[in-house]
């Protein structure tokens, strides 16, 4: 167990509409980033997040977009869903400016029919 | 861009045999390296990690990884597999600013 925790742990939606992902970071921790594994891949980087605000992006289109709040806890967003968006999403949390190690959290499944 | 590369997308040995799972990354700056493991039904986890210094890293279970500048590799091995140790493996490379890239992975299937 490492502490990081996300909710749902499976999700079920149609394409088109809009989910949300939470994941609340390990005790200390003020960095959160997420990562999108699609089946048969390892995972991608989508963002991180750094005292609330976005510190970098991978690959993904705009229509996936995050929050981060004071209690490092976070979000991630995702609207106008496609079929290819169904993923484990991770989130890994860490504690930025010590030499680093990221920290995963079980993901969440989504599943857009 | 940086990439990670890994040879073998499926490995199959039986216990006791010896295990290499191949690595390699394009980065041409300063690089931290990791093998994460994923047990069926369990998280990602750290194995090992190498950010500096001897390029021989030891981690969990028994696993070690030897970083090879002038390859750009850094590979996985296991002088020998326990049932225990299938698994799906995923190399990473990560720079300074938290973000990591990883490979598409292996899944190691040991037989008993």
């Amino acid at each position: 167990e490492t502490g990081v925790t996300q909710s749902p742990t499976h999700l079920i939606k149609t394409r088109g509409q809009q989910v949300t992902l939470r994941c609340s970071s390990q005790s200390g921790h003020n960095t959160v980033s997420w990562y999108q594994q699609a089946l048969g891949q390892g995972p991608q980087f989508i963002f991180q997040y750094y005292r609330e605000e976005e510190n970098g992006r991978g690959n993904f289109p705009p229509r996936f977009s995050g929050l981060q709040f004071p209690n490092y806890s976070s979000e991630l967003n995702v609207n106008a869903l496609e079929l290819d968006d169904s993923a484990l999403y991770l989130c890994a949390s860490s504690l930025s400016g010590v030499i680093y190690e990221q920290y995963f959290g079980p993901g969440t499944r989504l599943t857009v029919t | 861009a940086q990439s990670v590369s890994q040879h073998n997308h499926h490995v199959i040995l039986s216990e006791a045999a010896s295990l290499e799972l191949g690595c390699n990354y394009s980065y041409g700056g300063t690089v931290n390296l990791f093998w994460y493991v994923q047990y069926p039904g369990q998280h990602l986890q750290l194995l090992l990690k190498y950010f500096s210094g001897d390029p021989l890293v030891k981690g969990i279970k028994g696993f070690e990884a030897e970083f090879i500048k002038s390859k750009f590799s850094f590979n996985l091995r296991k002088p020998s597999v326990q049932w225990s140790d299938t698994a799906e493996y995923f190399c990473a490379v990560g720079n300074r600013d938290d973000k990591i890239i990883f490979g598409k992975g292996t899944r190691l299937h040991i037989l008993p």
